[in-house]
């Protein structure tokens, strides 16, 4: 069975530093991965997702991702963090060709500091 | 409208109450699905639709929980004889098909007392 393990329920930053959101994931069969955002009381967005090719992504936002199958992680990074990307980020695994029946991690929400 | 829209944005019901929740996808996506976020989780899989055929509906936590989309557009949520552990936020998505981005509506927030 497919899951996502996101560390760090909670990373904060100072405005400026990089961000740096992990996410490993199993699963038995190559997998999409994506990353969302959720902004208080909105839905999610996506930021980025990986399905073949180019092993780093870059997504809206400035955000960009690298998918490294050795180690089955999927990290999400921004060199510059901003006020606004304070936020609640989720990294989600599917199985190959389907972007719908997604599988969440439990969440990482971002703060950052002045 | 441009984006998913559901409604009611809040639902407050008392213990034993049936609810209903709507979901209005994008015109044209084909595919629609159903996911519940509790308090501090991720998002969980409840059920999908391709058109008005309920193809997956594996994560429906109980009987009391039924999805139907009878035209292929709006779809609705029901959950019967409510119980404080279906205290959470159920969010509607819906894509061009299935190999298509999710687009996300603003969920509806349903609180049990």
């Amino acid at each position: 069975a497919q899951s996502v393990t996101q560390l760090g329920s909670h990373v904060s930053v100072s405005e400026g530093a990089l961000v740096l959101l992990r996410c490993n994931y199993s699963s038995s069969v190559p997998p999409y991965l994506f990353w969302y955002v959720q902004y208080p009381n909105q839905g999610l967005q996506l930021l980025l997702k990986y399905t073949t090719g180019a092993t780093l992504v870059k997504g809206i936002n400035g955000f960009e991702a690298e998918f490294k199958k050795s180690e089955t992680s999927f990290h999400l990074t921004k060199p510059s963090a901003h006020m606004s990307d304070a936020a609640e980020y989720f990294c989600a695994v599917s199985d190959e060709g389907s972007q719908g029946n997604l599988i969440f991690g439990k969440g990482t929400k971002l703060s950052v500091k002045p | 409208g441009a984006g998913v829209s559901q409604s009611p944005r809040y639902k407050v019901a008392k213990r034993g109450q049936d609810v209903a929740l709507r979901c209005d996808p994008i015109s044209g996506h084909v595919s629609l699905f159903w996911y519940q976020q509790a308090l501090g989780q991720g998002p969980e899989f409840l059920t999908y639709f391709q058109n008005e055929a309920q193809l997956d509906k594996s994560g429906l936590p109980s009987d009391r929980f039924f999805a139907e989309r009878p035209e292929g557009s709006v779809s609705t949520l029901k959950i019967q004889r409510t119980q404080q552990e279906d205290s959470a936020v159920y969010l509607c998505a819906s894509s061009f098909q299935l190999s298509s981005p999710l687009h996300f509506g603003n969920g509806t927030r349903l609180t049990v007392t």
